[in-house]
């Protein structure tokens, strides 16, 4: 059973910020939100992890709502190079797999 | 530095045959992983080794499949009697550690494996 749920697909114009959605409306106290990417032909990229405060890095913005049955990723500026799948991914900190769904494509367009 | 680098980076096979792909994780990870991807799928867990044993090998679809990493860095998955079925991308990762802390898996680019 997938823990997540996220849109098939989304566009995004080049330089606005893209925000993507994920659904986790049956995660446990002690799991993380994790954001992976895949880039045409390359490996999955780690990209940020939550568990109930908001997150940010240099690539992007975790915002985990308060009851933490979602969260929206945000790339603050989209660039051609963001185009890729995106896995959002609920995980048990100390555990070692990954349980990638079919994550949400985007593609940048400029 | 180097990251995780997989060989070959491309793999067609007759089916019936044998294959070996090969993992070099990054230096003083040990715990290196193996998925599979197939096409317009996410990728699925096959096996965990931590150090040299293989932690957790549930993800191993069946008895034709094996992987080993004997000294604690390589690692080789191997397909016996390869099936049509099989084609996929097989991606490896590795990280500090398998548990117990903040992490992320570095993945290699993967091996495309085409049986025909």
């Amino acid at each position: 059973d997938a823990k997540t749920t996220q849109p098939t697909s989304m566009d995004c114009a080049e330089g606005r910020a893209a925000n993507l959605p994920c659904n986790h409306s049956t995660i446990s106290g002690n799991e993380y939100v994790y954001w992976y990417r895949q880039i045409h032909s390359q490996g999955p990229q780690y990209i940020i992890h939550g568990l109930k405060n908001n997150e940010t890095n240099e690539m992007a913005s975790l915002i985990i709502t308060e009851d933490r049955k979602s969260s929206t990723l945000i790339l603050p500026h989209a660039t051609l190079r963001d185009t890729a799948v995106y896995y959002c991914i609920v995980r048990v900190r100390n555990d070692y797999k990954l349980s990638f769904g079919a994550g949400t494509t985007v593609t940048v367009r400029a | 530095g180097a990251g995780v680098s997989q060989t070959p980076s491309n793999k067609v096979t007759e089916k019936g045959k044998y294959v070996e792909l090969r993992c070099d994780p990054i230096s003083g990870h040990t715990a290196l992983y193996w998925y599979r991807q197939s096409l317009g799928q996410g990728p699925e867990f096959l096996i965990y080794f931590q150090g040299t044993g293989a932690a957790d090998d549930s993800g191993l679809p069946n008895d034709r499949f094996f992987a080993v990493r004997p000294e604690g860095s390589v690692s080789t998955l191997k397909i016996q009697r390869t099936e049509r079925g099989d084609s996929a991308v097989y991606l490896c990762a590795s990280s500090p550690s398998g548990r117990g802390a903040s992490y992320e898996q570095y993945f290699g680019p993967g091996t495309r494996l085409t049986v025909t």
